[in-house]
């Protein structure tokens, strides 16, 4: 059972374009949502985090929007570089006991043509 | 400044074999993370610790064991592995439950059951 559905599993844009990842949850107990950032042999990175009393958050290129009462939440990246070729994960995030626990979506394989 | 160290990078297991998958973490964190990563199913917590001397079950503790052997180190063991266990292991460390606390990863363990 996932809990936190992302998609599209992969996606490819041109140079310049906007990339955009969606997300569904279900647990309305989450607080804290994350989009994690992975490149090849690497281990996911924080690229951005949004806590849901609020419905957007911008940093640079990338954008989080946040949709409470459709239990959704979205990455849009902006001008999308070749250097933003990555896998992308949202989670969800219960904290319990001073840890945090995150659910992760399945990944998105972006590809960014130059 | 390592962050998350992760030992091996890589290790070939026979079925019924046992190993432990050692993590360090230097940023003075309290709470440490075991994940694994397999295709499609992004990562799923296995164990945490959320501070020194303490350990619970995340999504997928069935096979493992855990032990935190001090602020530092959080080792997983695979007592007798099985194919099943084929797979990207992430180990994190976070300082807590805040907000403004994300996960910092390892670059993982590729683990081959034969």
């Amino acid at each position: 059972q996932q809990q936190v559905k992302q998609s599209p599993q992969s996606l490819i844009v041109q140079k310049g374009g906007i990339s955009i990842i969606n997300c569904a949850y279900e647990n309305t107990a989450f607080d804290y949502f994350p989009w994690y950032q992975q490149f090849p042999g690497k281990g996911p990175a924080l690229l951005i985090a949004i806590r849901p009393d609020v419905s957007e958050k911008k940093e640079g290129r990338f954008t989080i929007s946040f949709n409470k009462s459709a239990k959704q939440f979205s990455l849009h990246i902006m001008d999308s570089q070749p250097g933003d070729s990555a896998t992308y994960f949202c989670a969800a995030s219960t904290r319990l006991q001073g840890a945090q626990k995150l659910v992760f979506g399945q990944g998105t394989r972006l590809t960014i043509n130059p | 400044n390592a962050g998350v160290t992760q030992t091996p990078k890589f290790q070939v297991l026979k079925t019924g074999q046992s190993m432990t998958l050692q993590c360090a973490q230097d940023m003075n964190h309290n709470s440490m993370y075991w994940y694994r990563q397999d295709p499609g199913m992004g990562l799923r917590l296995i164990y945490y610790s959320a501070s020194e001397g303490t350990t619970d079950k995340g999504e997928v503790p069935n096979g493992y064991n855990v032990s935190r052997l001090n602020k530092r180190e959080f080792s997983l063991r695979l007592e007798s592995a099985a194919p099943s266990q084929t797979s990207v292991y992430f180990c994190a460390s976070g300082q807590g439950q805040g907000y403004n606390s994300p996960l910092h990863f390892g670059n993982g363990t590729r683990l081959t059951v034969t």
